[in-house]
């Protein structure tokens, strides 16, 4: 059972650059959420969709765009890359409370 | 504005001993509290949880107190082992969605 798959687990970027982190889930969940995590801080919610065909923002939005593409699938997208963005990526699933989560995908921006 | 507080970004216990991991939070609408553990290069696990109608949750070895008046809760580890060395989050949810809040996290070192 894979439970949460994320690609790439790493990835470097120059500014400017776009790129698009995706994630997958094999527990037929209907929530499914975006974090990022930088040193010394918790995670922080990018985005998140509730249910498929829904996405809404979380605490810290700018900068990402987001797809749910079907019940499995929820994509993250760096259109520019800023050296902010600069981060490791967790992708997350939950049918209640507990959400589950991938290994992440660790980015740095140059 | 943080929502989830762990004021102790580090903590050090022996073997065999209790550790002792504490959270604060700010929001009263909070009605479910949950712990995760993280290994370097790998995503949160969830460990444990509590509802907020509860005041102690218990799993083997890890036990969870929620004190609502004081806005606390805290995770006991009894005994603990050298592989419990990890991060420990704590986050939060309330009833109006499933979207967590987290604490910046403990990082436990358990020493022989």
């Amino acid at each position: 059972n894979a439970g949460v798959t994320q690609t790439p687990k790493f990835q470097v970027l120059k500014t400017g650059q776009s790129m698009t982190l995706q994630c997958a889930q094999d527990m037929n969940h209907n929530s499914m959420y975006w974090y990022r995590q930088d040193p010394g801080m918790g995670l922080r919610l990018i985005y998140y969709s509730a249910s498929e065909g829904t996405t809404d923002k979380g605490e810290v939005p700018n900068g990402y765009n987001v797809s749910r593409l079907n019940k499995r699938e929820f994509s993250l997208r760096l259109e520019s890359a800023a050296p902010s963005q600069t981060s490791v990526y967790f992708c997350a699933s939950s049918d209640n409370y507990i959400q589950y989560f991938g290994a992440g995908t660790r980015l740095s921006v140059l | 504005d943080q929502q989830v507080k762990q004021n102790s970004p580090s903590l050090s216990v022996q073997e065999g001993r209790i550790s002792i991991l504490n959270c604060d939070y700010t929001n009263s609408m909070f009605d479910y509290f949950l712990w995760y553990k993280k290994y370097p290069a790998e995503g949160p696990t969830f460990l444990i949880s509590i509802s907020s109608i509860k005041d102690k949750n218990e799993d083997g070895r890890f036990t969870v107190f929620l004190n609502k008046s004081a806005k606390h809760l805290s995770l006991h580890i009894v005994p603990s082992q050298p592989g419990d060395s990890a991060v420990y989050f704590c986050a939060a949810s309330s009833n109006s969605g499933y979207a967590l809040n987290f604490g910046k996290g403990t990082s436990l070192l358990v020493t022989p």
